[in-house]
């Protein structure tokens, strides 16, 4: 079955470190995109990519970083310079062909601090 | 930019009985899609129903169903005879339909909801 794969589902960071959050879809859909979650803020976008090779900054970017080498996978690296990192983050996917179509999500990681 | 709000952080309902979930949202653009969606504690999102701005007839998804008022920036969520598995936390999103935009989904701050058996 076809679908959005975050992996891993917990993780834990120590100050200092970074950290890489694996998304991988086999949908072949062209954008996706990485959100974060806090209690009562709803989801915010952090990077977003549209086509391989090209991503750009969402509203929080600042601290963190991706890549687009294939079109399958889009994985987001939490750096040092993310000073409040603990958060669930979620990763979509959606077909270029009109925005209509919404979101298709993975499970989500949840990134602690310790 | 575009915001959406919910203004109901926490919604109860009895098992059975009906519910409406509120959302508005501020925007110049006149051609966009609305979004439901449910996240039960698995925090796994699942797509509720759908509204294009252009359609001038409430979308409907068995019990799930809207109120969309487009001059009003409004977009409710009617869920008849609730049932235990509906408790989740729900969004509201937006997204505009034009391509030149980032064409990112907007997102809501998110309403709780609780059934009571």
């Amino acid at each position: 079955d076809g679908g959005i794969t975050q992996s891993p589902k917990y993780l834990f960071r120590k100050e200092g470190q970074n950290v890489t959050l694996s998304c991988e879809q086999n949908l072949n859909h062209d954008a996706m995109y990485w959100y974060r979650q806090d209690p009562g803020q709803g989801l915010r976008l952090i990077y977003y990519s549209q086509i391989v090779n090209d991503f750009q900054k969402g509203d929080i970017a600042e601290g963190y970083s991706v890549s687009r080498e294939k079109k399958e996978s889009f994985p987001l690296t939490v750096t040092s310079a993310q000073k409040n990192p603990t958060a669930f983050y979620l990763c979509a996917s959606t077909s270029g062909q009109g925005a209509g179509y919404g979101y298709t999500f993975g499970s989500g990681t949840r990134l602690t601090v310790v | 930019a575009q915001t959406v709000t919910q203004s109901q952080p926490e919604m109860s309902v009895q098992e059975a009985e009906t519910v409406t979930l509120s959302c508005t949202y501020d925007t110049s653009e006149s051609d966009y899609y609305l979004f439901w969606y449910k996240q039960p504690p698995s925090r796994q999102m699942i797509l509720v129903i759908r509204q294009e701005a252009y359609k001038q007839q409430n979308a409907t998804e068995n019990r799930f169903s809207v109120n969309f008022q487009k001059a009003a920036k409004s977009f409710s969520l009617k869920i008849s005879d609730s049932q235990l598995g509906d408790a989740a936390m729900y969004f509201c999103a937006y997204r505009s339909a034009l391509f030149y935009n980032n064409n990112d989904m907007r997102f809501g701050a998110g309403t709780r909801l609780t059934v009571k058996p």
